[in-house]
């Protein structure tokens, strides 16, 4: 059975640092599209970054520059860092599998990120 | 690709069939939509991809249509589990993929 789960969210300062971290089992995360999906508080779903199976990596406008994927083949973990953070990226983050590029068919329960000072 | 789905909220009864509207902005290459269920403190589920393929475990109540920059969700009779929030989701030539705003299905 395949599973996701998220940890390294909490409470950071404007400016600062964070990284996220996603651990996968039952599957393999080398093989596949790994994403990472954002939802602010009482809004809706937004794709924020993907590292495909070749380790091409992929970010929303809102993110480039300041957040970086990458993954641990050998630990089967995906990561998600976040640096200059803003408030507006305050939200719960989700790691998501891809499947052929682009749907997510499994998602981690998410680790909530706050942005304030 | 800009998503938009209407309406934004739907109020309907056990057993009503539920229709939710998904348009984008271009068309979205080789119907590459997905749609998904959220429920209050949960991570969304997967539904429907390829506009019209039920994933796993989802029941046939469920379906998807559509091409181009139209695409419906229905739901043909609501059980009391299916009341949620509903997004479409683009993946077509390359990221960033897209999400559209989302439709409230609640009970009337």
């Amino acid at each position: 059975e395949v599973h996701l789960v998220e940890s390294g969210g909490g409470l950071i300062q404007p400016g600062g640092s964070l990284r996220l971290s996603c651990a996968g089992s039952g599957f393999n995360v080398s093989r596949d599209f790994m994403n990472w999906v954002r939802q602010a508080p009482g809004k809706g779903l937004e794709w924020v970054s993907l590292v495909s199976y070749l380790g091409t990596t992929y970010y929303a406008d809102s993110v480039k520059g300041r957040f970086t994927i990458s993954r641990d083949n050998s630990k089967n973990m995906v990561y998600l860092q976040m640096d200059s953070l803003r408030a507006e990226d305050t939200a719960v983050y989700y790691c998501a599998r891809g499947r052929f590029r682009g749907y997510f068919d499994s998602w981690g329960q998410g680790t909530l990120v706050t942005v304030s000072s | 690709i800009v998503l938009t789905q209407s309406p934004g909220t739907l109020s309907l009864s056990p057993g009503d069939r539920a229709t939710l509207s998904c348009r984008a902005s271009e068309s979205v290459s080789t119907a590459y939509v997905a749609w998904y269920q959220q429920k209050p403190g949960q991570a969304p589920r997967l539904l429907i991809f390829g506009a019209s393929y039920r994933a796993t475990g989802i029941p046939d109540r469920f379906s998807g249509s559509g091409s181009g920059t139209q695409f419906t969700l229905t739901i043909s009779r609501l059980e009391p589990e299916d009341f949620a929030v509903y997004y479409c989701q683009q993946y077509g030539s390359s990221p960033p993929w897209t999400f559209g705003q989302g439709t409230k299905v609640e009970i009337k």
